[in-house]
């Protein structure tokens, strides 16, 4: 069966440290990965997705960045923690575009 | 964009009574999906629906994909404390989309 694993599970930054959030996915192969924020107010936000290594596709402007390494390895990034990159984030994968995503369970990140 | 209006928001109900909980759009979904999450955790699906009229069932949880594809509810029977959450819908349109779309959640409460 598939698994998805997110580490660190929280973490405490200081402002303008630099940032990696690593997610890998288990028991399958090309999936499609995504990185989401949620704030305290409970939405998901689309941050990055990926369909294949070396493919990113950002949602948003921001401070923060994507990569993928390798098939299973998506990685969030950041070189300057901003105050407002606090929150949730998840990782998600999907098996191919018209199955549902299954999530991670999250690094809480905290901007001090 | 597309947007999805979740109601309610919030909910306090005693252990043993049913919940309802519904999500409409202005536009179509291909796929609607339900997920619950645990405070610290990811979301974890719950129901996915793929097809207009579709009525589904995981235990005490039912969800219907509604005939204009514009909108799915969920419903708990005979709710118990670990039922406690937040409780995501999301429409999907598949095919060269890749992304969801989410309601803002309901927050469910279960007095024992």
């Amino acid at each position: 069966s598939q698994t998805i694993h997110q580490w660190p599970a929280t973490l405490v930054q200081p402002v303008g440290s630099p940032l990696s959030l690593e997610c890998t996915v288990e028991g399958t192969s090309n999936p499609n990965l995504y990185w989401y924020r949620q704030a305290a107010g409970r939405g998901l936000q689309l941050l990055f997705y990926s369909v294949g290594i070396g493919q990113i596709s950002s949602e948003v402007p921001q401070n923060l960045s994507a990569s993928r390494p390798q098939d299973r390895q998506f990685i969030l990034s950041s070189k300057k923690l901003l105050l407002s990159d606090s929150g949730f984030y998840l990782c998600a994968w999907q098996g191919n575009r018209d199955q549902p995503q299954h999530f991670g369970d999250g690094t809480r990140l905290s901007i001090l | 964009g597309q947007q999805l209006n979740q109601s309610p928001q919030s909910m306090f109900i005693q252990e043993g009574e049913d919940v309802s909980m519904n999500c409409t759009s202005s536009s179509i979904f291909n796929t609607w999906l339900w997920y619950k999450q645990d405070p610290g955790e990811g979301p974890v699906l719950l129901i996915a629906l793929y097809k207009a009229g579709e009525l589904t069932s995981n235990g005490r949880l039912t969800a219907q994909f509604g005939i204009t594809r514009k909108d799915s509810f969920l419903n708990i029977s005979a709710s118990i404390p670990s039922d406690v959450g937040i409780y995501f819908c999301a429409g999907q349109l598949g095919g060269s989309n890749y992304k969801l779309t989410f309601g803002k959640g309901t927050l469910l409460t279960v007095n024992p």
